[in-house]
């Protein structure tokens, strides 16, 4: 079956431009997760969303950036004024949540990867 | 506050030895642990989870990890190494209901 894709695998952009990253999640699973993995460090988590439910945006880190998801299904992650410190790896998972809890396994796409010159 | 650590920044081991990845973590109430791997160009893979029951979980590609609630830990291990186990490995905790927190990741590296 289909897993978690991404789009695009790649992205050049220059600073100050605005970006759009775009996760289309496995049909059914009902939560969707967006992570930044900087060169050589851990996964960042960004953003949340379970359902309808309002998004946990606490990972956010500053307010170039936000996400949307439509009709419970794509998601859209968009950095606006991109900036050097940007560049990174952006990935999203999304997991079967039924508890609209944290504690489900996730299943990551492959991510796109960001350079902002 | 909530927390995860893996002290090593890198592992290695030959090749049919055994193998331990450390995690440690701190949360409020009951924990939910998971390791995760990501092999090279590749995105990362779901593991194995503790959430409740037995302490020994047993996960892909015959890893498995120990819950020690006194220890604070969550150890990945493996009795016989592969080459092909080389890859990058992510330690992640949250609570009951807290976001979920990786590690910064272990790269073990099994040499023939």
């Amino acid at each position: 079956g289909a897993g978690v894709s991404q789009s695009p695998s790649n992205k050049v952009t220059e600073k100050g431009k605005d970006v759009e990253l775009r996760c289309d999640p496995i049909s059914g699973h009902t939560a969707l997760y967006w992570y930044r993995q900087s060169l050589g460090q851990g996964l960042e988590f960004l953003i949340y969303f379970q359902g309808n439910s309002a998004p946990d945006k606490s990972g956010l880190p500053s307010d170039r950036f936000s996400a949307e998801r439509t009709g419970g299904s794509v998601s859209t992650l968009t950095i606006q004024r991109t900036q050097q410190e940007d560049s990174a790896v952006y990935l999203c998972a999304s997991s079967f949540d039924g508890r609209g809890s944290y504690q489900e396994t996730q299943y990551f796409g492959p991510g796109t990867r960001l350079l902002v010159l | 506050a909530q927390s995860v650590a893996q002290p090593e920044d890198q592992v290695n081991v030959a090749e049919g030895n055994p193998l331990t990845v450390k995690c440690t973590y701190s949360v409020s109430g009951n924990p939910y642990l998971f390791w995760y791997v990501q092999y090279p160009n590749r995105g990362l893979q779901f593991l194995l989870k503790y959430i409740t029951g037995d302490n020994l979980v047993k996960g892909s590609y015959g890893f498995e990890a120990e819950f020690n609630k006194s220890q604070t830990s969550f150890h990945l291990k493996k009795p016989s190494a592969l080459v092909s186990d080389s890859a990058l490995y992510f330690c992640a905790v949250t609570g009951s209901a807290s976001k979920i927190i990786f590690g910064s990741g272990t790269r073990l590296s099994i040499r023939p």
